[in-house]
């Protein structure tokens, strides 16, 4: 079993949409997370940390529910340019982040 | 600033060669990291740097690579020789402090390919 897993997609939505992405992780000693954006032969970037309070920067939203071991990220008002695949990541103790394969998100006009 | 840099941007090597990717982290980041991402795979930790020293090399797949950080400036990952399974994207990351409550910044990865 994955250590981070995630549906791979592709989520096809309309622009102006809302979205959701969910992701579990196996290893309860997990202590930050995080998703992070990959576009298309790129190399991935931080969207944003997410915590147990959760946590919203404009259109994005991050929630954590360490009891689940699971983490979403909510896009509304998807816009053509949040096309890319999400990339989920938890960070044990130490400085190795574990990177689940990614969701596609393909948002179309 | 500078952001991460790597070279070669695309390698394309045949089995049995011998190919060295440069890292080049953002200035002033003691921490970096290698990563590499095979075929329809995640992204996965192959070792982590502080300055010249390696922390974590439990990443590194068997004793064909070898990475070095020297002074605690640029890196280099060598894969000798390179085997077919070894294709794929390799990226190299650096943070400043702990990666546990920042941000890692990745460079555009280096695409090496093993014929």
């Amino acid at each position: 079993r994955k250590e981070v897993e995630q549906d791979p997609g592709p989520f096809n939505v309309p622009e102006g949409a809302t979205v959701a992405f969910n992701c579990t992780y196996s290893n309860s000693a997990s202590q930050s997370f995080f998703w992070y954006r990959q576009d298309c032969r790129k190399e991935p970037k931080l969207l944003m940390s997410v915590y147990s309070s959760g946590n919203e920067d404009g259109r994005f939203t991050a929630q954590l529910n360490r009891a689940s071991q699971y983490i979403s990220l909510l896009i509304r008002d998807s816009k053509l340019s949040d096309s890319a695949t999400y990339l989920c990541v938890v960070n044990r103790r130490g400085n190795k982040l574990v990177f689940g394969a990614g969701t596609i998100l393909r948002v179309k006009s | 600033e500078a952001g991460v840099t790597q070279f070669p941007s695309h390698s394309v090597i045949e089995k049995g060669q011998t190919v060295t990717l440069r890292c080049d982290p953002i200035s002033g980041h003691d921490n970096l990291y290698w990563y590499r991402r095979v075929m329809g795979k995640e992204i996965k930790f192959l070792l982590h740097f502080v300055k010249e020293s390696k922390q974590d090399e439990s990443g590194m797949p068997n004793n064909r690579f070898l990475a070095e950080r020297t002074g605690g400036t640029y890196s280099t990952l060598k894969v000798q020789p390179a085997e077919l399974e070894d294709s794929g994207v390799y990226f190299c990351a650096s943070s400043w402090g702990q990666v546990s409550g920042g941000e890692l910044f990745f460079g555009e990865g280096s695409r090496l390919t093993v014929l």
